[in-house]
């Protein structure tokens, strides 16, 4: 079975302080793309970062970063210089060629504290 | 200008009754998707269609039935709602149905069935 797993369910992290955010997955695929979603209080879901799978630089946009271990199938995104925006529900996913769909796992509570 | 918009943005019906969920995308993407996020935040795909046809089918009631008129508008009808229903509901949409392409998402709606 193809599973994204988020083993920490809520984690807290001090405002200008960096957070790293744990996910595993499993897949047989080689063609898949990894993903993290951000969900504020609001609501909305929001693209933070994307790995292309056969890529082996990890990506980064602006204080957000990922650590891609493909042998070990981890996928952690890291939070540098943490905001108090940065407070909320984060979603690791990945998307495989397989079934052409986004496997979200059960997401992780972020909090800052000011 | 909202890329992807769904409405209502709430809904509260009484058990039994017929409700519809409309989602439109400006973005010019060509496939559209529902997801189905649980009291206890889990996302889960429920369809997903690509120039109006329907790609993804999940183990979803016969209760809930997708219409995309183009490929702009995925619109979703639940009939004979029951309690187990309520739930937020995304709207999302992407350039293609390949993992390269990542998904925009709707503000949600929140059903809520009495």
């Amino acid at each position: 079975a193809q599973t994204v797993t988020q083993s920490q369910p809520e984690m807290s992290v001090q405002e200008a302080e960096t957070v790293t955010l744990s996910c595993t997955y499993d897949t047989s695929e080689s063609d898949y793309y990894l993903f993290w979603y951000k969900q504020p209080p609001s609501r909305q879901m929001i693209l933070v970062i994307r790995q292309e799978a056969y890529k082996q630089q990890n990506a980064t946009e602006n204080r957000f970063s990922v650590n891609f271990q493909k042998a070990a199938k981890s996928f952690s995104l890291k939070i540098s210089d943490s905001q108090l925006g940065d407070a909320a529900m984060y979603f690791c996913a990945y998307w495989t060629g397989a079934n052409s769909k986004l496997t979200f796992g059960k997401g992780i509570t972020l909090s800052v504290r000011p | 200008d909202t890329a992807v918009s769904q409405t209502p943005k709430y809904l509260v019906t009484q058990m039994g009754n017929d409700k519809s969920i409309k989602c439109e995308q400006n973005l010019g993407h060509d496939t559209m998707y529902w997801y189905k996020q649980d009291s206890k935040k889990f996302l889960k795909i429920m369809f997903s269609y690509n120039n109006k046809e329907l790609i993804i089918n999940e183990t979803v009631p016969n209760r809930f039935s997708p219409k995309s008129p183009d490929k702009a508008h995925l619109n979703l009808h639940i009939n004979s709602l029951e309690l187990g229903d309520s739930a937020v509901y995304f709207c999302a949409s992407s350039h293609s149905d390949r993992g390269n392409s990542p998904l925009h998402f709707g503000n949600g709606t929140r059903l809520t069935v009495t």
